[in-house]
This record gives structure tokens, sequence and C-alpha cells, in this order.
């Protein structure tokens, strides 16, 4: 049982680029968030997803797109990149009872370097 | 919308004593409140949460946790720590707004 990965792992790119992280969840649970972990803030919800083709934005949203065409998906995209996006991403799912109630199952990570 | 204050950003204690993390929110209801705990590479695990009930909360790997209505706070507490506790531990708040707030973290040192 895989869980929840993340892709790829670490991610250098340069400002102006896009990117693409990947999250992939084996346990059809309905939720999925992204966030991003900086020193001092803790965790900082960008977007979330309460079903296939449902997103919502979280705190700190500017800058990032998701989609989630599939339940099992949610890749999130910086279409112009900024230094001030540097940051470790977690991806985490939920099975049920929303953003706030219930136990996130995070993945291990992306560290993304902007340059 | 809510708040978390984890006061403390670096806790030292040494193998087999007590610890406490304390952890403060600003909610106006009575909010869900989570423990995480990352290990160093690792995405976060949940600990314990609490959402109404026994005030008193027991997680896992030995950990419980306190809410206290009263002075807005729910401190993480060990009364024996491992060398393996040595982690990043973050609170959490939830509210009824889809809204997820997360302290900034205390790493905790643990000595031999």
């Amino acid at each position: 049982d895989a869980g929840i990965t993340q892709s790829p792992r670490y991610k250098i790119t340069e400002t102006g680029r896009q990117v693409t992280l990947m999250c992939h969840q084996t346990w059809s649970h309905s939720y999925m968030f992204w966030y991003r972990q900086d020193l001092g803030h803790g965790l900082r919800l960008i977007y979330y997803s309460a079903a296939a083709d449902i997103t919502d934005k979280g705190e700190v949203p500017d800058g990032y797109v998701v989609s989630r065409s599939k339940t099992e998906n949610f890749p999130l995209t910086l279409e112009s990149a900024t230094r001030s996006q540097t940051s470790v991403y977690f991806c985490a799912s939920s099975d049920a009872g929303g953003v706030s109630t219930d136990t996130q199952y995070f993945g291990p990570g992306t560290r993304l370097t902007v340059l | 919308a809510q708040s978390v204050t984890q006061p403390d950003i670096h806790i030292t204690v040494s193998e087999g004593a007590s610890l406490e993390l304390r952890c403060n929110y600003s909610y106006g209801a009575t909010p869900y409140l989570f423990w995480y705990v990352q290990s160093p590479g690792q995405g976060l695990q949940l600990l314990l949460k609490y959402f109404s009930g026994d005030t008193l909360v027991q997680g896992i790997k030995g950990f419980e946790a306190e809410f206290k209505r009263s002075q807005s706070s729910f401190n993480l507490r060990k009364p024996s720590v491992h060398w393996s506790d040595a982690a990043e531990y973050f609170c959490a708040v939830g509210a009824g707004n889809n809204d997820m707030r997360f302290g900034a973290g205390t790493r905790l040192t643990v000595k031999p």
C-alpha cells in the first residue's frame, strides 16, 4: 500500500518557469490538500479539493493553480515561479470530514528551490 | 480566522525526562485540535486529536494532550522521553469554516 506519494522529491528551477508538483494517493480519500512549509510559519494551506473537479483556495493561493480530474491525483502548478515560492511542499489527504475536522495523511514532501 | 501559537521554538530534554510542549490557540468556538510530529525528511504524522468530550486525550507513542478551554491551550505531554522522540512537533487548529492553521512548530532535541 503506497499511501500518498509526491514527485519529484527535489526540484530546482528558475524564476519565471512553470513547475508542476505531483501528488498521488492510493486510499481513494475524498479530500486532498497542498501545503507549503516555511521556517517560522509552520504549514500553510495553499489549495484543497473536496472531490474530483472540486477545488478551493486556502490561506496562501496566489501564484498557484491546481486541478483534480481524478480522485487519486492532485497536481500543483506554479505558473511562473518566483523566489518567494522556494519552500517545502506537502500534499495530504483525508477520508472525509473536511479541511479542518479530520486526520490528514501527509506525503513525504517536495523541496523546491527557485533561483 | 483562528490562529495558533507555539511559544517554544526549540526544546532540549534529557532522555527519560518528562516533556511538555505548549500550544495556545485563538478561536471563538470550540476548535478541532491536533498534534502532528515530523521526523527529519518526513511528512507529518498525527499524534492525537481533540474534537469534544474528555479533555485529556491519549495518542500514539505514549503522548497525551489536555484541552483547557479557560487557557485556550492544548499542551502535549509525555512522561518519559525516548531518543526516538527527537523531531519537530506541530499543533494545529481547525475551525468549521474549512480552515486549518498550523503553529510554527517546536523542535525537540533529546540528550542522551
